[in-house]
C-alpha cells in the first residue's frame, strides 16, 4: 500500500516568487491537512481539506492557499514567498470521521533566497 | 485551546535500554486522540501509536507502548530494548473529536540519541 507522496521533495526560490507542493493521500483517504515545520516555530497546522473543501484554517496569512481535487490529491500555494517561509512542509492523511492514524508524507523541504 | 508539553528537549540512552519520553496535554474536550510521531534527520513524520481517550486499555505497537493516564493527562510513550535506529526526534500530538477539525496539535519534541 503506497504512503502519502509529496512533490518536490527540495525546492528553492527566491523572495517574492511563488510555489505549489502536491500531495497524493493514501489511497481511499479523503482527509489531507498541511502543516509548516520550522526550527523556532515547531509544527503549526496550515489548512485541512476533505472532499474538495477546506474545513479547517490555521494561522498564517493569505498568501497560503490550498484546494483538493476530486481524487482527494492536494495542492498548496504560497505567493510573494518570504524569507520566513524556509520550512518543511508536512502534508498527512486520515480516514475521516475516526481518531485513528493520520499518516505523512516525507515533506518538502522549501529554501527561500 | 489544546495544549501538549513536552519537557525533555533531548536524551541520551544506552542501546538495548528502555525509554520513556514524557508528554502531557490540557485539553477541556472528552473525546480525542493522542498520537507519537519519530522523525528521522530525513524529515518524514513516521506514525508510532495512538490512544483514543476512551481506549481503556494502553495502547501497544511493538516495542512501543503509550502509558496513558488520563486523570494526569500524560501519554509517555516507552520505547523497550533501544536500539541504533530509535535516535531521531519524537513527538507527541493531540487531536480533537469534534468532527472535521482533523488538525494536530504538536509538542515541541524530544531529541533521542542512542549511545552504543
Amino acid at each position: 500500500k503506497a504512503g502519502v507522496t509529496q512533490t518536490p521533495r527540495y525546492l528553492i526560490k527566491t523572495r517574492g516568487q511563488q510555489v505549489t507542493l502536491s500531495c497524493s493521500p493514501i489511497s481511499g483517504h479523503r482527509s489531507v491537512s498541511w502543516y509548516q515545520q520550522t526550527p523556532g516555530q515547531g509544527l503549526q497546522f496550515l489548512f485541512e481539506y476533505f472532499s474538495e473543501t477546506q474545513r479547517n484554517k490555521g494561522n498564517f496569512p493569505g498568501r497560503f492557499s490550498g484546494r483538493q481535487f476530486s481524487n482527494s490529491r492536494s495542492e498548496m500555494n504560497v505567493s510573494t514567498l518570504e524569507l520566513g517561509d524556509s520550512a518543511l512542509y508536512l502534508c498527512a492523511s486520515s480516514l475521516d470521521r475516526t481518531l485513528g492514524e493520520l499518516f505523512f508524507g516525507e515533506g518538502s523541504r522549501l529554501t527561500v533566497l | 485551546a489544546q495544549k501538549i508539553t513536552q519537557t525533555q528537549p533531548g536524551m541520551f540512552v544506552q542501546e538495548k535500554e528502555a525509554v520513556t519520553l514524557d508528554c502531557t496535554y490540557d485539553t477541556s474536550d472528552q473525546s480525542y486522540g493522542l498520537f507519537w510521531y519519530k522523525q528521522p534527520s530525513s524529515g518524514e513524520m513516521i506514525f508510532l501509536i495512538y490512544q483514543g481517550s476512551y481506549d481503556e486499555q494502553n495502547a501497544t505497537e511493538g516495542r512501543y507502548s503509550l502509558n496513558f493516564q488520563k486523570a494526569r493527562k500524560s501519554a509517555n510513550l516507552v520505547i523497550s530494548a533501544s536500539q541504533l535506529g530509535d535516535s531521531a526526534m519524537y513527538f507527541c500530538a493531540m487531536r480533537d473529536a469534534n468532527f472535521g477539525n482533523e488538525k494536530l496539535t504538536f509538542g515541541t519534541g524530544t531529541r533521542l540519541t542512542i549511545i552504543p
